[in-house]
This record gives C-alpha cells, sequence and structure tokens, in this order.
C-alpha cells in the first residue's frame, strides 16, 4: 500500500530558527512530490514540486529535497518567521496509470512564535 | 496558475438532507479533482471529473453517494447524498496546472447534525 508519512505532526519554534520537515513515502517509484501550504478557511497553496528525475527545488527561504532511494523529502525552512505558521503538507504523485492521483500526508502543524 | 472559488464555503447540515457544492475555476482545464478532508486527517482523492465522460472515483466512494457533474471546462459540483455525521469534513476542488503543479480551491467546511 503507497503511504505517506510526516514528522513531526506539530512544531513550535521562535522566530529566526531554521527548521527541517520531513515526509517519508512508501513506494521509491514515485512520478513527483509536492509541498503543500494550508491555512485555515484557505485552501492549500502549492510551495514546491519535486520531479522524480530532480534532487531539490528552492523557492525563497524555501528548500525541498528528494531522495527516492530512502524514499524521503525534506523541506527546509531558513529564518523562520511568524507567517510562516500553517500546517504544511507533503503529495506524493505514484505512476498509477491513468490517474494523477496524489497521495497526501497529515501534515505539520507548525507555529513559529514571535 | 488557476484561480478557483468554491460555494459554499461551509455549511451546516441535518442529517439525511444533500449539500451540493460548486467549483468555479477562472480558465479552461481538463481535469478536476473532488478531494475529502476529515478531521485531523490528510487529504483523500474521491473522483477525478473530466467534462464530457462519467466521474471516475476512488475506492470506497460511490456515485449514488458523492454524484458529481461536469458541464463544461470550468465548471463542476460534487453533491454529497444522504448525510450523516461522518461526513462532516472539508470538500476541495483542485485541478491540474501547468508543469504538475496542483491548484486547490479555499474548500467548504461541513457539518452534519
Amino acid at each position: 500500500k503507497q503511504e505517506v508519512t510526516q514528522i513531526p505532526a506539530a512544531l513550535s519554534v521562535p522566530e529566526g530558527e531554521n527548521l527541517v520537515l520531513n515526509c517519508s513515502f512508501t513506494d521509491s517509484a514515485i512520478y513527483n512530490l509536492q509541498w503543500f501550504r494550508q491555512d485555515p478557511g484557505k485552501g492549500l497553496t502549492s510551495l514546491l514540486l519535486i520531479q522524480s528525475s530532480q534532487r531539490e527545488q528552492t523557492s525563497g527561504r524555501l528548500n525541498a529535497s528528494l531522495d527516492k532511494s530512502s524514499g524521503r523529502s525534506t523541506l527546509y525552512i531558513a529564518a523562520s518567521q511568524p507567517g510562516d505558521s500553517a500546517t504544511y503538507l507533503c503529495a506524493v504523485r505514484f505512476p498509477t496509470s491513468g490517474t494523477y492521483k496524489y497521495i497526501f500526508g497529515t501534515g505539520t502543524r507548525l507555529k513559529v512564535l514571535a | 496558475s488557476a484561480v478557483i472559488s468554491q460555494k459554499p464555503s461551509r455549511d451546516i447540515c441535518q442529517r439525511g438532507t444533500s449539500l451540493t457544492i460548486q467549483c468555479q475555476v477562472d480558465s479552461q482545464v481538463t481535469m478536476m479533482f473532488w478531494y475529502r478532508q476529515q478531521p485531523g486527517q490528510s487529504l483523500t482523492l474521491i473522483a477525478t471529473a473530466n467534462q464530457g465522460s462519467e466521474a471516475t472515483y476512488e475506492s470506497g466512494f460511490v456515485i449514488d453517494k458523492f454524484p458529481i457533474s461536469r458541464p463544461n471546462l470550468t465548471f463542476s459540483t460534487l453533491t454529497v447524498s444522504n448525510m450523516s455525521p461522518e461526513d462532516s469534513s472539508i470538500y476541495l476542488c483542485s485541478v491540474q496546472g501547468g508543469y504538475d503543479t496542483q491548484y486547490f480551491g479555499p474548500g467548504t467546511r461541513l457539518t452534519v447534525l
């Protein structure tokens, strides 16, 4: 069964800290992996997309890495800010024929303290 | 990018009734997706809706319970039928954008009493 797990479930850090969120998946044969941010009442926002052939992607203070062989991805947030407080979701697209189905992790709820 | 709106944003319903959720996209898209997020859980795909064809449902979801319409390339509806408290969830509409990026609507928060 294809599963996506995120650790930790919740994280509270003081402003300015660098932090790492973890995502693991059970099947190394993935198509791509996306990191999303979910704010209450605002749906999901795509942060970074890593294709199967890529090792990492960067956007501003965010860096996502992908290690297919170990079934892991990390989202690195540099110099965290209170505005980064949200739930971060990892989603993996497995090469299931004929669909664009993503399997989502349960998320990491991040709180950055001012 | 794609901008997606959903109606209603939230609703409180009585068990046994039905609710239709609307999803509007600001551009034409081939595929639209409906997800459910139960309290404290991750997102689960309900079905994929293509314009002009029947929706494709994931295991555990059936058309009688979650009928979907896709009348054109910018609009879709999901109906939650004969609701029970277990249907209390956030329902999200999503579309596939360029470079495989997925865009999501703001969600519909449903509470069934």
